[in-house]
């Protein structure tokens, strides 16, 4: 059974820094590009990140490119998100997303999620 | 990279079909057969409904079915079941290697 669980949201005072990290388990992690997507409160689903199978590529939305960084150690199924010079805008929950054989940001499994609130 | 576009909100009485349309651009949508749909009930994390515009994961009902023209997508749900009341979000590949969403349609099941 595939399982992803996140961890590390907290809040945040704006220009602030977040690592979040996601513990895989139930597949071949290293096979699988991973991706974070987020929601914030009451409103629709964001993509934010994803991240190749070998770690070797890493592509970010408009929103986050600069400041966010994706990463994943296949050794211990781990996939985390540094999170830099955060904003109120990126209070939300933040998803780890399992994409199918293939990529293409396609989800097929998702983490329960991780809140980040960032708030004076 | 601009959000796909749904209708905010569509409702269908019990046993009807009700189809949710998902519009992009030829950068996304219309470029790749790499759409896919979402359902999210309340309080919940994303389920997988469809994949590659058209194809059911195991597990998902017959009901859901999914089509493409052109830059526009669409989401069927045939016979409505009240648990098939919950928020929609289509998605797409797009040219730049990164992931889009649309902006989510909630379904009320009248």
């Amino acid at each position: 059974e595939v399982q992803l669980l996140e961890s590390g949201g907290d809040l945040v005072q704006p220009g602030g820094s977040l690592r979040l990290s996601c513990a895989a388990s139930g597949f071949t992690f290293s096979t699988y590009a991973m991706s974070w997507v987020r929601q914030a409160p009451g409103k629709g689903l964001e993509w934010v990140s994803v991240i190749t199978a070998g770690g070797g590529l890493a592509y970010y939305a408009d929103s986050v490119n600069g400041r966010f960084t994706i990463s994943r150690d296949n050794s211990k199924n781990t996939l985390s998100l540094q999170m830099n010079s955060l904003r109120a805008e990126d209070t939300a929950i933040y998803y780890c997303a399992k994409e199918m054989y293939g990529g293409s940001r396609r989800v097929d499994y998702w983490g329960q999620g991780t809140l980040v609130t960032v708030s004076s | 990279q601009s959000a796909l576009t749904q209708p905010a909100s569509v409702s269908g009485s019990p046993g009807q079909s009700i189809t949710i349309s998902c519009t992009g651009t030829s950068s996304d949508v219309g470029g790749y057969n790499y759409v896919s749909w979402y359902q999210q009930h309340p309080g919940k994390a994303p389920t997988l409904m469809i994949y590659d515009v058209s194809n059911r994961p195991s597990g998902v009902s017959n009901r859901f079915s999914g089509s493409k023209s052109g830059n526009t997508a669409s989401l069927t749900i045939s016979g409505l079941q009240a648990e098939d009341e919950a928020d929609y979000y289509c998605s797409s590949y797009t040219s730049s290697s990164q992931g889009v969403f649309g902006g989510g349609t909630k379904l009320t099941v009248l």
